[in-house]
């Protein structure tokens, strides 16, 4: 069964550079969430999209942003990047919006910042 | 703001045995506790879920407990193999689906 894509794995930058970090849901579903994993922690929520439209912000730095696209993907933009922003960054989807809507995460993006 | 969390941060058990991951919350408000298994440098794979109007619920192998009076949840594994070796994490969500995620238990399993 096709799963959700993440682009790219693995990604390098330099201090005060930015990111652009992308995901591709699982067919069909119109919601996407995207949370950050810091060296043995819990993944943190970011921000959520249903139906092209934010639905929920979580601790999410003013300096990054995110949208969905007609297609359904979506893109978490990430500028000025500090050291701390170093982290697993994963997609996950979901068909509707409710608890009971089951998210099924990407692989995730590793982000290093030097 | 709500957690949850967990008790134990690491278990190793011998293959075969039974493994009881537990986790503790504190939104009496959610609706729905899931179990999440991570394996190293892989994204989390569901698990099961439970409802918050339920108190057992099972699967293939696990099962989950959900003690609301207490605001506890528990995963059990019945024959634990080596492949469930990985971090588990529980987590809750709130209305908009957002999951708030406990801090995870390594589960080691030895041969």
């Amino acid at each position: 069964a096709a799963g959700v894509i993440q682009s790219p794995r693995h990604l390098i930058k330099e201090k005060r550079e930015t990111a652009t970090l992308k995901c591709y849901p699982i067919p069909r579903h119109d919601t996407v969430y995207w949370y950050q994993q810091g060296p043995g922690q819990d993944p943190q929520f970011l921000i959520s999209f249903y139906e092209k439209m934010q639905s929920d912000k979580g601790s999410i730095p003013d300096r990054f942003s995110a949208q969905q696209f007609s297609d359904y993907h979506s893109e978490l933009n990430m500028s000025s990047l500090e050291l701390g922003d170093s982290a697993l960054y994963f997609c996950a989807s979901s068909l509707g919006l409710s608890g009971a809507d089951t998210q099924y995460f990407g692989p995730g993006t590793r982000l290093t910042v030097l | 703001g709500e957690s949850v969390g967990l008790h134990l941060p690491t278990l190793s058990v011998q293959e075969g045995d039974n493994s009881i991951i537990n986790c503790a919350y504190s939104n009496s408000a959610s609706d729905y506790f899931i179990w999440y298994k991570q394996e190293s440098g892989k994204g989390p794979q569901f698990i099961i879920d439970i409802r918050s109007n339920m108190d057992k619920r099972q699967g293939q192998r696990v099962t989950v407990l959900l003690n609301k009076t207490v605001k506890h949840l528990s995963l059990q594994i019945a024959a634990t193999q080596p492949g469930d070796s990985a971090v588990y994490f529980c987590a809750e969500t709130t209305s908009y689906g957002k999951l708030t995620f406990g801090q995870g238990t390594i589960l080691t399993v030895h041969p």
